[in-house]
């Protein structure tokens, strides 16, 4: 069963604006990792955030994590065409023996 | 440092044969996952390989099976392929040891059944 899910399922943006993503999960998790995909391809990792951890920046992404909620959310900022792709959300229960993703958010990037 | 390769990159099976795709994991890494992600969904967990052994599955059924070699490659393998097994197969590794690490994921393979 999925266990993170993200929201919107699509997102349309103007280059240089910024886009945010949220994830929801159902049970307590170990860790929360956010992926991007372009076109069908392979995953590429972005970001890992603990569950004792309430954000994380890396670059042009933030990501915040509130375990009280059972949400995280993704925002890129000053966004480029290149970002466009499809964004996941994965859960772990218990290190990385159980990781759970949801269907994505297919972001465009409008140049 | 070659990061996770998967082959072959594409196949064509028809129902009820049998496949079995490849992956190499990322130098250093000595932990394999395997995932089935369907046309526009996200990547579903099919099982974990660690020290050679399945140490956790997903929700598929046993025509799903797989393999870690002493080198700490893997092997999934399909039996009595259905229509639905049609998607991309996508393998991660990572290190298990220092507890939870992010998953570097291959490139795919992806199966199309007839």
């Amino acid at each position: 069963s999925q266990q993170g899910e993200e929201d919107p399922q699509a997102l349309s943006i103007q280059e240089g604006e910024n886009a945010t993503m949220n994830c929801s999960y159902k049970t307590s998790i170990n860790n929360l990792q956010w992926y991007r995909q372009n076109s069908g391809r392979g995953l590429v990792h972005l970001i890992l955030i603990r569950s004792n951890e309430r954000e994380k920046h890396s670059g042009r992404l933030r990501v915040t994590l509130d375990t009280s909620k059972k949400s995280s959310s993704l925002l890129i900022t000053a966004s480029r065409a290149a970002d466009t792709a499809s964004y996941f959300c994965a859960a772990s229960l218990y290190n990385n023996n159980d990781m759970r993703f949801g269907a994505g958010t297919r972001l465009t990037v409008k140049p | 440092d070659a990061g996770v390769t998967q082959s072959p990159t594409h196949l064509i099976k028809t129902r009820g044969q049998q496949v079995t795709l490849r992956c190499s994991p990322k130098s250093g890494h000595d932990t394999v996952s395997w995932y089935q992600q369907a046309l526009g969904q996200g990547p579903q967990f099919i099982f974990q390989y660690y020290e050679e052994e399945e140490r956790q599955r997903g929700n598929f059924p046993d025509r799903f099976s797989g393999h870690q070699f002493p080198n700490y490659s893997s092997e999934l393998n399909v039996n009595a392929l259905l229509l639905g097994d049609s998607a991309l197969y996508l393998c991660a590794s990572s290190l298990v040891a220092g507890g939870p690490d992010e998953q570097f994921f291959g490139p795919g393979t992806r199966l199309t059944v007839l």
